[in-house]
């Protein structure tokens, strides 16, 4: 079947502007987590969905960062007022529900702001 | 909150040796630790993964050792191959308290180069 899919996979914005990253996760996979990848870093856990609402968002960097996932599948990482500093990969991975379930993940969309 | 550090940075050996990569971890509440294989240009992929209530786990050419006491967990991947060169990722996740899903720490990544 198909796995974890995002849209774009490459963003280049200018500093300032309003940018919206897109998660499709597996079929059937209740649990999904945005993460954020810099170059020659592990992914850093921004936030957790189970279902529709936002179960934690402890990793989300400050209050320009926003996502939602309306209808408990597709989600949508939200950045307003970019910075340079924000330039990453940005991860999405889906799982079962349940902490020893594997998180698959999809190919990342890389931001750049220049 | 969690803290996963993760040695070596980088590791280089010849074909048909043996690599090992080792993490430590900070938060004893941590229960699940997933290794996982990163190409170049790739998303992360999970390659095996190893339970609190477990010493050791293999699979084929691969195995995974945790020590719960001193927090430190291991990667051990025998005759190794070039298409094994990568970057790999440790990670721990805590399963306790009332956490129910899998809040991922990941280490900072050791890049494996396998020599032909």
């Amino acid at each position: 079947g198909a796995g974890v899919s995002q849209t774009p996979s490459n963003k280049v914005t200018e500093k300032g502007k309003y940018v919206e990253l897109r998660c499709d996760p597996i079929s059937g996979h209740t649990a999904l987590y945005w993460y954020r990848q810099s170059l020659g870093q592990g992914p850093e856990f921004l936030i957790y969905f189970q279902g529709t609402g936002a179960a934690d968002d402890s990793g989300l960097p400050n209050d320009r960062f926003f996502a939602v996932r309306p209808e408990g599948s597709v989600s949508t990482l939200k950045i307003q007022r970019t910075e340079r500093g924000d330039s990453a990969m940005y991860l999405c991975a889906s799982s079962l529900q349940g902490a020893y379930n594997e998180q698959f993940f999809g190919p990342g969309t890389r931001l750049t702001v220049l | 909150g969690e803290n996963v550090e993760q040695h070596p940075s980088t590791l280089s050996v010849q074909e048909g040796d043996s690599a090992v990569i080792k993490c430590t971890y900070s938060d004893s509440a941590s229960n699940y630790f997933p290794w996982y294989k990163q190409e170049l240009g790739k998303r992360p992929q999970l390659i095996i993964d190893i339970r609190s209530n477990v010493g050791e786990k293999k699979d084929q050419r691969i195995a995974v050792t945790l020590n719960k006491t001193a927090k430190h967990f291991s990667l051990h991947i025998t005759e190794t191959q070039p298409e094994d060169s990568a970057v790999y990722f440790c990670a721990a996740t805590p399963t306790g308290g009332g956490t129910s899903y899998g809040k991922l720490t990941f280490g900072q990544g050791t890049i494996l180069t396998v020599h032909p």
